[in-house]
């Protein structure tokens, strides 16, 4: 397993767009088949998956998110990130990064502590 | 999307105690199920995948059952570790969707 960290404002103003990294440590990040997999809570609600980007590219968003998130990776840095555009309140919660093994029986294996984005101006 | 529905929301049991999570997904989703466990302040653990598959190390206490839209997590005898929250996942299709989760508090 590898240890997974998100970091970023913590803070956004609506219309804006929020920018998160997930930073993976004790590993690479491209070293095997995995889904880097971004999720949110918001505060007394359930986990909603938003999106996920394959270690060898292909990415698949949640149809609801679709049109305002792009997901990316960096290998010289290993990590990737999450953009969200044109946030509004509702955008409002922790966000948490993880890992999700690839080829079955599939399942996160790694997750992030989460960060809390709050949306005001 | 596929909806997960968990019971109890919480429950109270002591130490010892046969405890018991069911999880009803809204279409059958064969053995694409995955159980976790989360603890305050931490990020979640993996209990149990393929819905009936332990992962090293988890202690042989956990078990879970079901295929198809209908899941059970068991605990056998609730230890001081294990008050917590759990909350099962399908791995069917995506997007992926989690169960509201269950409390297991203190009795």
């Amino acid at each position: 397993q590898v240890q997974l960290r998100e970091s970023g404002p913590g803070l956004v103003e609506p219309s804006q767009t929020l920018s998160l990294t997930c930073s993976v440590s004790g590993g690479s990040i491209t070293g095997g088949s995995y889904y880097l997999t971004w999720f949110r809570q918001p505060a007394g609600q359930g986990l909603e998956w938003i999106g996920r980007m394959h270690t060898s590219g292909s990415i698949y968003y949640n149809p609801s998110l679709r049109s305002r998130v792009t997901i990316s990776l960096d290998t010289s840095k290993n990590q990737f990130s999450l953009n969200l555009r044109s946030v509004t309140a509702a955008d409002a919660a922790v966000y948490i990064c993880a890992r999700e093994t690839s080829g079955g029986y599939d399942y996160f294996d790694s997750w992030g502590q989460g960060t809390l984005v709050t949306v005001s101006s | 999307d596929i909806q997960m529905t968990q019971s109890p929301s919480s429950l109270s049991a002591s130490v010892g105690d046969r405890v018991t999570i069911t999880c009803r997904a809204s279409q059958n989703i064969g053995a694409y199920l995955n159980w976790l466990q989360q603890k305050p302040g931490t990020p979640p653990k993996l209990l149990i995948y393929a819905a009936s598959t332990l992962p090293s190390g988890v202690p042989s206490r956990f078990s879970g059952s079901g295929s198809g839209t209908d899941f059970t997590l068991t605990i056998s005898s609730l230890q001081p570790e294990d008050f917590a929250t759990y909350f099962c996942q399908q791995s069917f299709s995506l997007p992926r969707t989690f169960g509201l989760r269950t409390t297991v508090e203190v009795k």
